[in-house]
């Protein structure tokens, strides 16, 4: 049972609009603690997608955005494309842990 | 450019334990924290704890103090994860991760070390 919570897949045509949700709580996000985002590509290492909640790293298309509100995050993927079927993750800090927590990941399909 | 190369996969028996290690290049070593994760097959991320390299303080999960020790040598650049009482819940892949304090994001990751736990 993950801290953060993310559906466990979605699914989406070619070229429509996704998002992947990330619930927390008062002790993580709603506490105002960053919400991060990755891409994993099966057999591969996580790359950092979405940074501060809504900062995109150099190279991220700009299709990916992140957004932010009370104790949840949101990542969403315009224009999807065969190369974005990948699981996502969502990182944040909880504090009544005193360390870094992740969603449970959700994959994307791209039909 | 920024880049961590991890040591190669690990077979171990239950009961023992696993050193797995992380070399960075391209910056200044004592910069920036180093934090660890594994993925268990099929499972999600699961952060185990950080360190400063500046300093060697340590911040441990609570799920796993008194089992894992983290080290590094400034001489070389490496951070070291040792993980003690191995038991077959602990096969995952095992990464290191660069990042800037305890809150902040992960980039770039090691390219993973798979230990497998068996008998």
């Amino acid at each position: 049972q993950s801290v953060l919570t993310q559906p466990p897949s979605v699914s989406g045509a070619p070229g429509q609009r996704v998002t992947i949700s990330c619930t927390g709580s008062s002790s993580n996000i709603g506490a105002g603690y960053d919400v991060h985002w990755y891409q994993q590509l099966p057999g591969t290492a996580p790359k950092l997608l979405i940074y501060g909640n809504t900062n995109r790293p150099s190279g991220v298309p700009d299709r990916f955005s992140g957004s932010k509100s009370g104790t949840s995050a949101s990542l969403a993927i315009t224009g999807l494309q065969a190369e974005d079927e990948a699981d996502y993750y969502c990182q944040s800090y909880d504090s009544s842990l005193g360390g870094v927590v992740f969603g449970g990941g959700t994959k994307l399909t791209v039909l | 450019q920024v880049q961590l190369v991890q040591s190669g996969a690990e077979v171990k028996k239950p009961g023992a334990s696993v050193k797995v290690s992380c070399k960075a290049s391209g910056y200044t070593f004592t910069s920036y924290y180093m934090h660890w994760a594994r993925q268990a097959p099929g499972q999600g991320l699961e952060w185990m704890g950080i360190i400063n390299p500046s300093g060697g303080s340590t911040s441990y999960a609570q799920k796993f103090q008194g089992r894992v020790t983290m080290t590094r040598d400034t001489s070389t650049s490496t951070v070291y994860m040792e993980l003690s009482s191995l038991r077959s819940e602990d096969t995952a892949v095992y990464y290191c991760a660069t990042a800037g304090g305890t809150t902040l994001w992960f980039d770039p990751w090691g390219q993973g070390t798979l230990v497998t736990v068996s008998s």
